[in-house]
């Protein structure tokens, strides 16, 4: 069985350009999560989905991110205009039956993002 | 608030030593779910095992087990006869209904 798939693996920009990354969940699984990794802040919940809906963007940093979940099987995390600041780890995961962040999340590689 | 603690910061040990991993939590609810995951130095997040608050009995996989103790709000892992493959950052995370909150991570390191 496949795992969770993100694209890029690693993503390399210049302050103020437009960064997306995308997200494959498990079949079957109704719920994702976006999460970033910083040495600073640690793992930080960003937005999740369950059934394709928002369900809590409280942990979207900024206006500069957007999450979408247009069907059951692709998510994308925007970062539009991006800064340094937003370097880091940036990790989907995805659960199955309920949808609720008590389910089991299993992650994907990540996405290494380095903004100049 | 819900917050989980891992103290240690690193430990280091040689390898077939066996090692325990602590972890505190605090919450306030009756029902709340505990994880550990584990981030090899590649990179990704592996899930390791779950357990509900209903659910004291201590659990064995292999080289692994976790001591689960309401009393004491914790939720241990150790590993029996370390191998350098366990080098890694351990996250210990807790949940209700609502977010995963997880600890700062204990980077383990063995050495051969």
């Amino acid at each position: 069985d496949a795992g969770v798939i993100q694209s890029p693996r690693h993503e390399v920009t210049e302050m103020g350009q437009e960064v997306t990354l995308r997200c494959k969940p498990i079949s079957g699984h109704n719920s994702l999560f976006w999460y970033r990794q910083t040495m600073m802040r640690g793992l930080e919940l960003l937005i999740y989905f369950n059934n394709n809906v928002p369900i809590d963007d409280s942990g979207m940093p900024e206006d500069r991110f957007s999450a979408k979940m247009p069907n059951a099987s692709f998510s994308t995390l925007k970062i539009q205009p991006s800064e340094p600041r937003d370097s880091a780890v940036y990790f989907c995961a995805s659960s199955a039956g309920t949808g609720l962040p008590r389910e089991t999340q299993y992650f994907g590689p990540g996405t290494r993002l380095l903004v100049l | 608030a819900q917050k989980v603690t891992q103290a240690q910061t690193e430990i280091s040990v040689v390898e077939k030593e066996d090692v325990t991993l602590d972890c505190v939590y605090e919450t306030r609810d009756t029902t709340y779910y505990l994880f550990w995951y584990k981030q090899p130095p590649s990179g990704e997040l592996v899930f390791l095992i779950r357990r509900n608050s209903f659910d004291e009995q201590n659990e064995i996989s292999g080289r692994y087990s976790w001591n689960f103790q309401k009393s004491t709000s914790s939720f241990n892992f150790t590993i029996t006869a370390s191998q350098v493959v366990d080098s890694a950052v351990y996250f210990c995370a807790l949940t209700r209904t609502d977010k995963l909150i997880f600890g700062t991570g204990t980077r383990l390191q063995v050495f051969p």
